[in-house]
């Protein structure tokens, strides 16, 4: 399995609202990411997951919670979203990464979110 | 800090024609030098990775050669086709920090 699974593909939500977003992999990767991506920009990172354990926070808003239940799967929570947070959520598995930096990022199909 | 530039598109080529997509970057120590490839609608693909100086990266005919003197990993294919459109991301990685991306090129290949 080389795959990372995110669910759902598409949600809308309205500004009250409390969701998740979720990813699974099963590559025995020990390091999981979110990303977020606006429409014809870059990804940008906002999360990473070391052995289970936050390694990175990007400044994101305390709106966005990451959650990191064992090593196969990667939630997002989402609480008070503003119109803006409308993005695609991308979620990415690597091998831990180490000093050759060469461990390489799958992604997932991710998760297309509007807030209304 | 680390930074990669890439070329503006969109880039429209005709099917068949040569593609190049040019990316250039600035990294301390020894970056690692990825090609992402996002279909539309779709999330992100390793297309290839090349990880020291004057290795080649190459996958689905596509190429790029890691380029320390020019700090370059400029993309190429010899003959584009319309399942090729899409958006391609350099992206490098150096040492223990994050992987950084440039902006993306949209490639439009019309038959």
């Amino acid at each position: 399995d080389t795959e990372v699974t995110q669910t759902p593909k598409h949600l809308v939500m309205g500004m009250t609202n409390k969701k998740s977003l979720k990813c699974e992999q099963h590559m025995g990767h020990r390091a999981m990411y979110w990303y977020k991506q606006k429409a014809k920009k870059p990804p940008e990172l906002m999360f990473v997951y070391s052995y289970e354990k936050l390694s990175i926070n990007e400044s994101v808003p305390s709106r966005f919670s990451p959650e990191c239940p064992n090593s196969s799967l990667l939630n997002l929570h989402l609480h008070a979203l503003q119109p803006e947070d409308s993005a695609l959520y991308l979620c990415a598995s690597s091998q831990v990464r180490d000093r050759s930096g060469a461990n390489v990022l799958t992604f997932g199909a991710g998760s297309r979110l509007t807030v209304l | 800090g680390n930074s990669v530039t890439q070329m503006e598109g969109p880039v429209t080529l005709s099917e068949e024609a040569f593609l190049t997509i040019n990316c250039t970057y600035t990294a301390t120590g020894y970056p690692s030098l990825f090609w992402y490839v996002q279909y539309p609608g779709e999330g992100l693909q390793l297309l290839l990775k090349a990880t020291k100086a004057d290795d080649k990266g190459s996958n689905k005919g596509f190429e790029a050669t890691y380029r320390k003197e020019t700090t370059s990993f400029h993309l190429e294919k010899g003959s584009v086709q319309v399942s090729d459109s899409a958006v391609y991301f350099c992206a490098l990685i150096a040492g223990f920090q994050k992987l950084v991306f440039g902006t993306g090129t949209r490639l439009l290949v019309s038959p």
